[in-house]
């Protein structure tokens, strides 16, 4: 089955940097890629999602970018605020009824 | 704005109680998710449903969990007899069918003692 990798697992960032997740799928078959944020003590929240035929997805101060041949897409949050503190999660779903693997999140902090 | 919603939201019970958990997804939508959340695991897929048949409950223990669909508009997920190891948060998530983004709902958070 997909095995879905991600790093860092924690994340410290001044605010107003730029922070950058990254996540490695291993199924070529996979041809969806969501990005979910989770607050504490709530579900996740999609924020951004990708397509295999795209290569850059772009949301305000969000994007997404997909490299097929690498097996690995990254997220980008550029201009943080405290707000963007947040446990972000990747996924990779094959063609497959739907079925998302999860990477193991990535705790980011964004010092004001 | 439409939502997931989960009932009920915290759970406290003792190691040998039925525990059911209830789910109704976004109006209109015929795939539902039912997932796991702990420290060490992760975000583990419990079953899901499309258009209330199930898909896949491999990820489920047999021989204590079940999940059901009795109608478009209600999903559960029913344990018994709980044991303290399936201490969690138990979310469900609904999705469109033409598209595969899931909408998460709030979580049902699980203590068994």
């Amino acid at each position: 089955g997909e095995n879905v990798e991600q790093h860092p697992s924690t994340l410290s960032v001044q605010e107003g940097d730029s922070a950058v997740i990254k996540c490695t799928y291993s199924d070529s078959a996979s041809n969806y890629f969501p990005w979910y944020k989770q607050e504490l003590g709530k579900g996740p929240q999609l924020i951004i999602d990708i397509r295999s035929n795209v290569g850059e997805k772009k949301d305000q101060r969000i994007a997404v970018t997909l490299n097929k041949t690498a097996k690995h897409f990254s997220l980008h949050i550029t201009e943080t605020q405290p707000e963007d503190s947040a446990v972000y999660f990747c996924a990779a779903s094959p063609n497959n009824f739907n079925k998302f693997y999860f990477g193991s999140g990535t705790k980011l902090n964004v010092k004001p | 704005d439409a939502r997931v919603t989960q009932t009920p939201r915290d759970k406290v019970t003792e190691m040998g109680q039925e525990v059911t958990m209830r789910c109704q997804p976004i109006l209109g939508h015929n795939t539902v998710f039912w997932y796991r959340q702990t420290m060490m695991q992760g975000l583990e897929l419990l079953a899901y449903f499309r258009n209330r048949a199930p898909l896949d409950d491999s990820g489920m223990p047999k021989d204590r969990f079940s999940a059901e669909m009795p109608d478009a508009t209600l999903a559960t997920l029913k344990i018994q007899p709980s044991e303290p190891r399936d201490s969690a948060v138990y979310f469900c998530a609904s999705g469109p069918g033409y598209s595969e983004t899931q909408y998460f709902g709030p979580g049902t958070r699980l203590l068994v003692l």
